[in-house]
C-alpha cells in the first residue's frame, strides 16, 4: 500500500517551453504533498508544500511563478516548470503523507522525474 | 543552524559483510529521525523512523540506533546483498508541528556492495 506514482519519469524539452509533472497517491488520500529537487550527489531540497484546495507554500528562494503547483484533489498534485531553461534540468521528486496520520508517520515518495532542458 | 551530516560519503563492501553508516545532527527541537534508501534514479523508500524515546529500531537486515543525547544515529546493515547498493539518507524532522515540511535531509552515503 501507500504508493505514489510520479509521471513522467523522464522528459526532455526545449528551452522556453513548459513541462508538467504529476504526482498521484494511488491508494490513499494525501491532503499534503511535497515537491523536492535533487542535484547529482546532493541531498533533496524541499521546493514547496502543496496543500489540497489551497495555495502552495514555497521555500525561500523558489520562484512561485516559475514552479507552478496545483493540488486540485486529495490524490493529485502537479508541478509545472514554466519557461524552462537548462539550469532547471534536475531530478524532481514528490512525496505524500497519508491524510490524518501524524508527523511521525512515513513519507511516501514518487520515483522522480528527470527533467532535461536543451 | 539545523544540519544533518552523514559519513562516510561513500562506502564499498563485499557481499555478505556488515557495515554501519553514521548520521550526526544539530537539529532543534528534535522530532524524529528517519533513514531512507534511495536507489539510483528512484525516489527514497522509508527504512525506519525513530522518535526521541526510541534508541533502536530494526527493519529486516537494517538496524537503526539513536542517541538523542549525543545527537547521533547509525544504520547497521547485516549480511549485505547486492541489492543493498544504494544511497542511504538520514532525515531529521524538527519542530514537532503537523507539517512534514520541517525535514532536514542529509547528503546520503552511497553504498556499493560488490560480489
Amino acid at each position: 500500500g501507500a504508493v505514489v506514482s510520479q509521471h513522467p519519469s523522464r522528459v526532455i524539452c526545449k528551452s522556453g517551453t513548459s513541462v508538467k509533472i504529476e504526482c498521484r497517491s494511488l491508494d490513499f488520500q494525501a491532503t499534503t504533498m511535497f515537491w523536492y529537487r535533487q542535484f547529482p550527489k546532493k541531498s533533496l531540497m524541499l521546493m514547496a508544500t502543496s496543500n489540497e484546495g489551497s495555495k502552495a507554500t514555497y521555500e525561500q528562494g523558489v520562484e512561485k511563478d516559475k514552479f507552478l503547483i496545483n493540488h486540485a484533489s486529495l490524490t493529485l498534485s502537479t508541478l509545472t516548470v514554466t519557461s524552462a531553461h537548462p539550469e532547471d534540468s534536475s531530478f524532481y521528486i514528490c512525496s505524500a503523507q497519508v491524510s490524518g496520520q501524524s508527523y511521525n508517520s512515513p513519507l511516501h515518495f514518487g520515483n522522480g522525474t528527470r527533467l532535461t532542458v536543451t | 543552524k539545523n544540519q544533518v551530516e552523514q559519513s562516510p560519503q561513500s562506502l564499498i563492501i563485499l557481499e555478505g559483510k556488515n557495515c554501519t553508516l553514521q548520521c550526526n545532527y544539530t537539529v532543534s527541537p528534535f522530532s524524529n529521525l528517519r533513514w531512507y534508501k534511495q536507489d539510483t534514479g528512484r525516489g527514497p523508500v522509508s527504512l525506519t523512523i525513530m522518535t526521541f524515546s526510541e534508541n533502536t529500531k530494526s527493519n529486516g537486515r537494517y538496524t537503526a540506533t539513536l542517541d538523542a543525547d549525543t545527537k547521533q544515529s547509525s544504520l547497521h546493515i547485516t549480511a549485505s546483498q547486492l541489492s543493498d547498493s544504494a544511497s542511504y539518507i538520514c532525515v531529521v524532522s524538527w519542530g514537532g508541528g503537523g507539517s512534514q515540511g520541517n525535514l532536514i535531509f542529509g547528503k546520503g552515503t552511497k553504498l556499493s556492495v560488490k560480489p
